[in-house]
């Protein structure tokens, strides 16, 4: 089973659309969670920490499900400049300062006028 | 806003030679990664540095590569004898104060082995 799985799209949805992408995790030493986006041959770029209590940004809402090792991500509203690579992420933390990210393949979003 | 910077943005090398890529890490962060994406496929954990010290590595980061931090702000990957297949994107990563924390990205550097 791959460590962070995603559905690797595309999703190709009209401006003003809501969109969801999901994620399953494999590792339960996974302590922190997060989504990415990436945009073409462009580093990773944060968007937001991901909690079980479920966390907002405007548009953009996350929520985490440990039970079931499941992450998800809403996009509200879609615009033009959501096109991009959404990536979950995973932080396998194992002790003391040793940590690394792990990365789902991505998410393809491309947002059509 | 305070960000992770890295040169050169494009390097291109021989088979066999040796490459430094380097880093300089937001300022007031203790902890410092390396990952590649090769292209089209996912970006992957090479190695994480804490407190002057390899704290974690993958599989991919074997005896040719290395780590070091020479001074207060750089760090850098060294790829000693490179392979075709070492051709990637390189990305340096780092985050603040706890390993939970998040990690912050450099544009990257693109490595082309001939």
């Amino acid at each position: 089973r791959k460590e962070v799985e995603q559905d690797p799209g595309p999703f190709n949805v009209p401006e003003g659309a809501t969109v969801a992408f999901n994620c399953t995790y494999s590792n339960s030493a996974s302590q922190s969670f997060f989504w990415y986006r990436q945009d073409c041959r462009k580093e990773p770029k944060l968007l937001m920490s991901v909690y079980s209590s479920g966390n907002e940004d405007g548009r953009f809402t996350a929520q985490l499900n440990r039970a079931s090792q499941y992450i998800s991500l809403l996009i509200r509203d879609s615009k033009l400049s959501d096109s991009a690579t959404y990536l979950c992420v995973v932080n396998i933390v194992y002790g003391g300062a040793t940590n690394k990210l792990i990365f789902g393949t991505g998410t393809l979003l491309a947002v059509q006028p | 806003e305070p960000e992770v910077t890295q040169t050169p943005s494009h390097q291109v090398t021989q088979m066999g030679q040796e490459v430094i890529l380097r880093c300089v890490p937001i300022s007031n962060h203790l902890y410092f990664y390396w990952y590649r994406q090769i292209l089209g496929q996912k970006v992957e954990f090479l190695v994480s540095f804490y407190n002057n010290e390899i704290s974690e590595k993958s599989e991919i980061f074997d005896d040719q590569f290395s780590v070091e931090r020479p001074d207060g702000s750089n760090f850098t990957l060294k790829i000693r004898s490179t392979k075709l297949e070492d051709s990637a994107m390189y990305f340096c990563a780092s985050s603040e104060t706890e390993p939970y924390n998040e990690q912050f990205f450099g544009p990257g550097t693109r490595l082309t082995v001939l």
